[in-house]
């Protein structure tokens, strides 16, 4: 099956700083996502980006599918960044596919 | 805002026990899914249900696991006989468009405490 990379896996940071977070992927993907997971466990959607470049407030995404790579920045960091930062592609081809997920990188923001 | 919403947000089990945790999906989603996550770790896809039937599923999800979709509304994972190793936070996940899965949309989180 497809093998997902996240780098770093972990990442502290002060307050302020910009970071990026960098996704790899072993095979040709269809659609990619990025989450944050917070310190409550709930799983945010961030990015639903198969291909090009999104921009949310501080937050910004870069698919390059032909390369096989996506990053996410984080701008100005807040002490509210910090959790585990999640990509995950699609596999397969069937009608109700799933997402794979890497294994994440842990962000850590201190005042 | 829609959202995945479920419950319970919390269970505390004895091994042995028949679990059922239920999920509802956004109204006009289609297509809906089950991941777990052992603390610490990462997410990990159990199935895939569309048209009132598994349209894929992992090694992880054994005959001790089963979906349903009930009613017009509810997703269910029920585990039959719990053992220790599936103390987790059950994931459940819905998606507008299959073909191509769609942007997924996750619920809160049930976590399962087996004892």
């Amino acid at each position: 099956g497809i093998q997902v990379e996240q780098s770093p896996p972990d990442l502290i940071l002060q307050e302020g700083a910009n970071s990026t977070l960098r996704c790899n992927f072993s095979d040709s993907v269809n659609n990619l996502q990025w989450f944050h997971q917070n310190p409550w466990g709930q799983l945010i959607n961030l990015f639903y980006i198969p291909s090009g470049t999104k921009q949310n407030g501080r937050l910004s995404a870069t698919t390059v599918a032909t390369e096989r790579y996506s990053l996410l920045y984080i701008s100005s960091s807040q002490t509210t960044d910090s959790g585990v930062y999640f990509c995950a592609v699609e596999e397969g081809y069937s009608s109700a596919s799933k997402i794979i997920f890497g294994s994440g990188t842990r962000l850590s923001i201190r005042p | 805002e829609p959202e995945v919403t479920q419950t319970p947000s919390h269970q505390v089990t004895q091994m042995g026990q028949e679990v059922i945790l239920r999920c509802v999906p956004i109204s006009n989603h289609l297509y809906f899914y089950w991941y777990r996550q052992i603390l610490g770790q990462k997410v990990e896809f159990l199935v895939s249900f569309y048209n009132n039937e598994i349209s894929e599923k992992s090694e992880i999800f054994d005959d001790q696991f089963s979906v349903e979709r009930p009613d017009g509304s509810n997703f269910t994972l029920k585990i039959r006989s719990t053992k220790l190793e599936d103390s987790a936070m059950y994931f459940c996940a819905s998606s507008e468009s299959g073909w191509y899965t769609g942007e997924l949309f996750f619920g809160e989180g049930s976590r399962l405490t087996v004892l």
